[in-house]
């Protein structure tokens, strides 16, 4: 168990729509990672939030949000969904105070979108 | 552009037989971490190597950090069932954080 969690574990939902994916790092941890994971493209880094400010955008489309909340939750906001948003995603986080930035996941979301 | 090739991508082995996996990149790195990933759960970080050179070992697993800092290894000595899943290296791009992952190398131990 890493520490960091994840919810919900499964979600289906219908293109068009909106989901949100809830993230809550370790205890201490002040940053909170976004990666998608999907079988072609492997893991993609998507977004880092540093208490509560975007510090890192990776390659995370504009129908795409995050935010993290004062008590260093974090949301991941996936609208207008397609059916090639299909996918893992996972949250990480960190001690960004560590030279090496070992990253700690959480179990992931898996989103399917019909 | 891949900054970290992982090869082989699939590797299918018996159990007792050894076997190494590369991480390759062009670019000098920082550092290098190694994860494990088993299927429908989360990437689980193994190890950090940080010294050109430098050698880790983690029960029957050996990692390598290359004198140069470009490339490492992870070679599994009598490897088991249960060291089937996917390993990716990792390493950290720019500063702020973000991490770079290899494709991965899917490795399958069949008894």
């Amino acid at each position: 168990d890493s520490g960091v969690t994840q919810t919900p574990k499964h979600l289906i939902t219908a293109t068009g729509q909106r989901v949100t994916l809830r993230c809550s790092p370790r205890s201490g941890d002040l940053s909170v990672y976004w990666y998608q994971q999907s079988l072609d493209q492997g893991l993609q880094f998507l977004i880092q939030y540093y208490n509560g400010e975007e510090r890192a955008k990776g390659n995370i489309l504009e129908r795409f949000s995050a935010q993290q909340f004062p008590d260093l939750h974090s949301e991941l906001n996936l609208s207008s969904l397609e059916l090639g948003d299909s996918a893992l995603y996972f949250c990480a986080s960190s001690t960004l105070g560590s030279s090496y930035n070992e990253q700690f996941f959480g179990p992931g979301t898996r989103l399917t979108v019909l | 552009t891949q900054l970290l090739e992982q090869s082989p991508q699939f590797l299918s082995i018996q159990e007792g037989e050894n076997l190494t996996v590369y991480c390759n990149s062009s670019s000098v790195f920082s550092s290098l971490q190694w994860y494990r990933q088993e299927p429908g759960e989360g990437p689980v970080l193994l190890v950090t190597v940080v010294t050109g050179g430098e050698v880790k070992k983690l029960k029957r697993l050996t990692f390598q950090f290359g004198d140069a800092r470009k490339d490492s290894s992870l070679h599994i000595t009598a490897a088991q069932p249960g060291d089937t899943g996917l390993y990716l290296c990792a390493g950290p791009y720019n500063q702020g954080g973000k991490l770079i992952f290899g494709q991965g190398t899917e490795l399958s131990v069949k008894p």
